[in-house]
């Protein structure tokens, strides 16, 4: 079984703070993705990777970004984080040749 | 960028009946159409997915269907049961050798009236 695991289930940050939303996948997918969920929104893409290093912007990527040193991890980055960015935050892998995406358990962010 | 719009937003259906949820697309050359299904507090899991190439696809209860003239696929649940209340995506993505990107809609809130 492909396991996706993020590193917090909830977290309550404060405003203005820099916040790390870790990511980790252990069957050597190359794609690599962060979504935030929100009620009515469904699931928008905020950044992908399709290897180490790479980082592509997905649609709404404004007061984040990404690092993906190694293969198996992936972080989303919250350099000011703003009370608008309270939200669910899911990451993903998908294998190329199976197209399927297999999600982390999310991270409930809060900021106060 | 692909574009997905979701309908309806809730639905509620009495168990036994049916649930039909419909997508429609933007991007002609998106060829891959996976539905997700969320159960409350647990991730996102893949239910049934469609390519391009075929118009119909089923899994017991569950069918897929694509119309790629008009873009749009729809899902249909028959005989619906109370562990069918969940929330529904539906996704898009060209599939091009490495460089998939899934596309979501914003999701359908099922509720299976006992």
């Amino acid at each position: 079984d492909v396991k996706v695991t993020q590193s917090s289930r909830y977290l309550v940050k404060r405003t203005g703070e820099k916040v790390f939303l870790e990511c980790v996948q252990d069957m050597d997918h190359e794609n690599m993705f962060w979504y935030r969920q929100d009620p009515g929104l469904g699931l928008r893409l905020i950044y992908f990777s399709y290897d180490v290093k790479m980082k592509e912007k997905g649609d709404i990527p404004e007061g984040y970004s990404v690092s993906r040193e190694k293969k198996e991890r992936f972080s989303l980055i919250l350099e000011s984080a703003s009370t608008n960015q309270t939200s669910m935050y899911l990451c993903a892998s998908i294998s190329p040749d199976v197209t399927e995406a297999f999600f982390g358990q999310g991270t409930r962010l809060t900021v106060v | 960028g692909e574009n997905v719009e979701q309908h309806p937003s809730t639905l509620s259906v009495q168990e036994g009946d049916s649930a039909v949820i419909k997508c429609t697309y933007s991007d002609s050359a998106s060829n891959y159409f996976p539905w997700y299904k969320q159960e409350l507090g647990k991730r996102p899991q893949l239910i049934i997915d469609i390519r391009s190439n075929v118009g119909e696809k089923k899994d017991q209860r569950i069918a897929v269907t694509l119309n790629k003239t008009a873009k749009h696929f729809s899902l249909h649940i028959t005989e619906t049961q109370p562990e069918d209340s969940a929330v529904y995506f539906c996704a898009a993505s060209m599939t091009n050798f490495g460089n998939e990107k899934l596309t979501f809609g914003t999701g359908t809130r099922l509720t299976i009236i006992p």
